[in-house]
Parts: C-alpha cells; structure tokens; sequence
C-alpha cells in the first residue's frame, strides 16, 4: 500500500541555521507534491507545491526538491527563525486527484 | 477575504450519537474537502465535494458522509459515533480541487467521543 514517511522525531535546529525535513514515499508515483505548515491547534497553511517535472521551487527562505528516482522530497528553511517552528506536513498527490498526508516533522528552532 | 470557517469549533458527544459538522468555503471556491487528524497520524482523506458533486471519497465507513450546498457550503456526519471518531475534522476549499494545488484550510472541529 502506498506510504508517506516523514521524520516521526522532533527536528531541533539553532537559529540562523538551516532546516532540513525528509518526505519519502513508496509503492507510489505522485504527479505532484505539497507542503504545509501546522501550528497547534490550527489547520495547515500552504507553502509550497512542486510537480514531477520540476527537481526544484524556491520561495523566500524556503526550498523545496522532488526526486522521482530516490523518491523523495527534502524541505529546507534558510535562515531559520524561532516563528519557523511547528508541525510541517508533504502531501503527495496522484493522478487520481488524491492527496495522501504524512504524518509531519515538528520542527523547533531554538534561539 | 473571509476564510474558510468551521463550525462548531469543538464538541462533546457519547458513543452511538451522531454529529454533524459545517464548513463554509472561500468565496467563490466549489471544492471542499473533509479530513480527520489524530495525533501521530497524517490527515486522513475522507471526500472531496466540488459542486454539489461527490468527486472522491477516502477509505471510511458509510457511518462517514457529508454533503455540498448549492452555495458550496458543505457538511459532513457521522453517525452511530465510536471511541475512535474522537479528532480533529478539518474541511479544506479550493477554486478548482484537491489536486490542482494550494488547499485553505480551516481551523477544525475538535470531536470528543465519550
């Protein structure tokens, strides 16, 4: 069956510093791939969607890669900041218009 | 413009009662999609509505089911309630659906099954 792995581990990261949260994924070939942030006790916002033909999308201190052959998404805050901490979600998505969630890297950064 | 806005924001019900819970999109947006988050877990898909239509619909019993408006306000029961429909619900709206991009998200209903 299809599975979305995302680090289960709190990600501790030093401010200034950069980010890096894995997305992996398997028995599954998503068209393309969305990241979300989660606060507490808040629905996810939208950052960043990337589709198969791009291997890479840039917005501000974000970066996001997507490599069909490792199968697999990395997601990187430059610069990090103590407001980047929270929950970060990958959503692959398929042509059947689906979208399967990981259950999310809670990231904290720490001043 | 206003977000999308879910209603109620938190509930208490006992096992075997059903619920219903109320989404209204963004202006303009004709999907709404349904999901359940508990903790440890991923957001599970559970249906896209885009007008008044049911386009896709996740792997939940029929105790799960929901329903669109003509004014793409969308709502979603279930019934016979379980220990384990204790979540958060979240409705999600787009302009053209679940797989042409960025999802809004509202804030959830919290569902406590006692």
């Amino acid at each position: 069956s299809q599975k979305i792995e995302q680090n289960s581990e709190a990600l501790n990261i030093q401010e200034g510093k950069t980010a890096t949260l894995t997305c992996n994924y398997t028995n599954y070939s998503p068209a393309y791939l969305q990241w979300y942030r989660q606060d507490p006790g808040r629905g996810p916002v939208f950052l960043l969607l990337i589709r198969e033909n791009e291997k890479e999308k840039r917005k501000e201190r974000l970066k996001v890669t997507f490599d069909t052959t490792l199968k697999q998404s990395l997601f990187h805050i430059t610069a990090s900041q103590p407001a980047d901490s929270a929950t970060y979600l990958c959503a692959p998505g398929d042509s059947n218009y689906q979208l399967i969630w990981g259950a999310g890297t809670k990231l904290i950064i720490k001043p | 413009k206003a977000g999308v806005t879910q209603t109620p924001r938190y509930l208490i019900k006992t096992r075997g009662q059903q619920v219903t819970l109320s989404c209204s999109p963004i202006s303009g947006h004709r999907s709404v999609s349904w999901y359940q988050q508990t903790p440890g877990q991923g957001l599970q898909f559970l249906f896209e509505y885009f007008s008044e239509t049911q386009r896709n619909k996740g792997n939940f019993p029929g105790r799960f089911s929901g329903r669109q408006f003509s004014n793409s306000r969308s709502e979603m029961n279930v019934s016979t309630l379980e220990l384990g429909d204790s979540a958060l619900y979240l409705c999600a709206s787009s302009s053209g659906g679940i797989n042409t991009g960025e999802l809004f998200f509202g804030e959830g209903s919290r569902l406590t099954v006692l």
